[in-house]
């Protein structure tokens, strides 16, 4: 079953505004990785993060590996209309395995 | 650039119908994985291949095959198409060996079944 958590589900922010979202589980994990899905499209790999507490950036795009290992967060500034999307975290826990999926964080920006 | 390669992105067949999917990359990576989506849910897992060992998923069902020829491609057979088979099938590709190991998906693959 799904092992991980999104939050928030969905978010209606206006253009200009900063989101932040977050990933969250009950076991640890020692991979993160972000993407963002347009309509219709494959999920692009937005980020990825590899050690507790690192943080990094991809433009207006930042996002951290919890130091607890089992959380991650992503936050957009200056929020424009192209980050409408469907963000999902995935994550992996042990080297070998596959990466599990969060049920995503739906984004909509209003001008 | 390297990338993953999906054909073709829209696919049509009727129930019952079979139907293969393809899939190419030219990461060269080891893994290459299958998975279905429905209305903007998470991408479910279907299987992967680990160089040539196929991994299935334990609630795959049996109308769903893959092959992998080569270290480029992938193809994902469904032998008889359901009406609840219609979603977006996306390839993706990872090399497990790294530390560093990172996941990239193809554009999709959205199969209609009439």
């Amino acid at each position: 079953g799904q092992q991980l958590n999104q939050s928030p589900q969905s978010m209606f922010i206006q253009e200009g505004e900063d989101v932040s979202m977050n990933c969250t589980s009950s076991s640890i994990f020692n991979t993160w990785l972000w993407y963002k899905q347009d309509p219709g499209e494959g999920p692009v790999l937005l980020i990825a993060l590899y050690k507790a507490g690192e943080l990094t950036s991809n433009g207006r795009l930042t996002a951290q590996f919890g130091i607890t290992r089992k959380d991650s967060f992503l936050n957009i500034s200056a929020s424009i209309p192209s980050d409408v999307g469907i963000y999902f975290c995935a994550g992996k826990k042990n080297y070998g395995q596959n990466f599990v999926f969060g049920p995503g964080t739906r984004l909509s920006v209003l001008p | 650039d390297a990338m993953v390669i999906q054909n073709p992105r829209y696919q049509v067949t009727q129930f019952g119908k079979p139907v293969t999917l393809s899939c190419s990359q030219t990461l060269n990576h080891n893994v290459m994985y299958w998975y279905q989506q429905k209305s903007s849910q998470a991408p479910k897992l279907l299987f992967h291949y680990y160089d040539k060992d196929f991994n299935n998923e334990a609630d795959t069902p049996d109308n769903f095959q893959s092959r992998r020829p080569n270290t480029s491609f992938c193809f994902l057979d469904i032998r008889s198409p359901g009406l609840g088979d219609a979603a977006m099938y996306l390839c993706a590709t990872s090399n497990r060996d790294f530390y560093t190991d990172t996941q990239y998906f193809g554009p999709g693959t959205r199969l209609t079944v009439l």
